[in-house]
């Protein structure tokens, strides 16, 4: 039971385009949301967060979009550089129901940027 | 401030031995996480633990134990390791519930044959 989905493995996208990558979730008591960026042989790092009370959260090039009504967010990465390549996972917690602090993660996208 | 730290990096064990993956955290941390990450299937959570003396069984604990015994450390312990635990294994850490970004260490790449 895949709580938290990355329908798209890899993505590649051209230095400067936008990067879009999208996360799909099933559970409508989810009302925190994540972002975190691996690079090889590293452990995941945070990058970006979104309550359920907002739709939008950017910070510098990053910004996360999020449709509860679809159970659906978006991470948009402008302008997309070489550095940003790596795997990107998003995640999600229910907060309100629990203080256990659980993360359920999607299984990944790789995302790949070209010169 | 070291932050998270994993030890071993690497480990390559036969089937039916045991070992212990370390993790230590120097932050102060009271919430503590063991995920495992296999390809294509994201990470998924072990065991957790919200303080010292608190453990609890996540999505996949079945073949692992672990204990916390101090703020501190929060080791995993494979007793019966089996090729269905070859994965890369992370340990991860926050200070609690509301503040919900993880700090992770760099992982144990773990291989069973």
């Amino acid at each position: 039971d895949q709580q938290v989905k990355q329908n798209s493995p890899s993505l590649s996208v051209q230095e400067g385009r936008i990067s879009i990558l999208n996360c799909d979730y099933t559970n409508s008591m989810f009302d925190y949301f994540l972002w975190y960026k691996k690079y090889p042989a590293e452990g995941p790092t945070f990058l970006i967060s979104i309550s359920s009370i907002k739709d939008k959260n950017e910070d510098g090039r990053f910004t996360v979009f999020l449709n509860k009504s679809a159970k659906h967010l978006s991470l948009h990465i402008v302008p997309s550089q070489p550095g940003d390549s790596a795997v990107y996972f998003c995640a999600a917690s229910a907060v309100g129901l629990s203080n256990t602090g659980k993360l359920i993660f999607g299984q990944g996208t790789t995302l790949q940027v070209k010169p | 401030n070291a932050g998270v730290t994993q030890t071993p990096k690497f480990r390559i064990l036969k089937i039916g031995q045991s070992m212990t993956l370390q993790c230590t955290q120097d932050m102060n941390h009271n919430y503590m996480y063991w995920y495992r990450q296999d390809p294509g299937m994201g990470l998924k959570l072990i065991y957790y633990s919200v303080g010292a003396g608190i453990t609890d069984k996540g999505e996949v604990p079945n073949g692992y134990n672990v204990s916390r015994s101090t703020t501190e450390d929060f080791p995993l312990r494979l007793e019966l390791a089996a090729p269905s635990q070859t994965s890369v294994y992370f340990c991860a850490s926050k200070g609690g519930h509301l503040n919900e970004k993880l700090f992770f260490g760099s992982g144990t790449q773990l291989s069973v044959l």
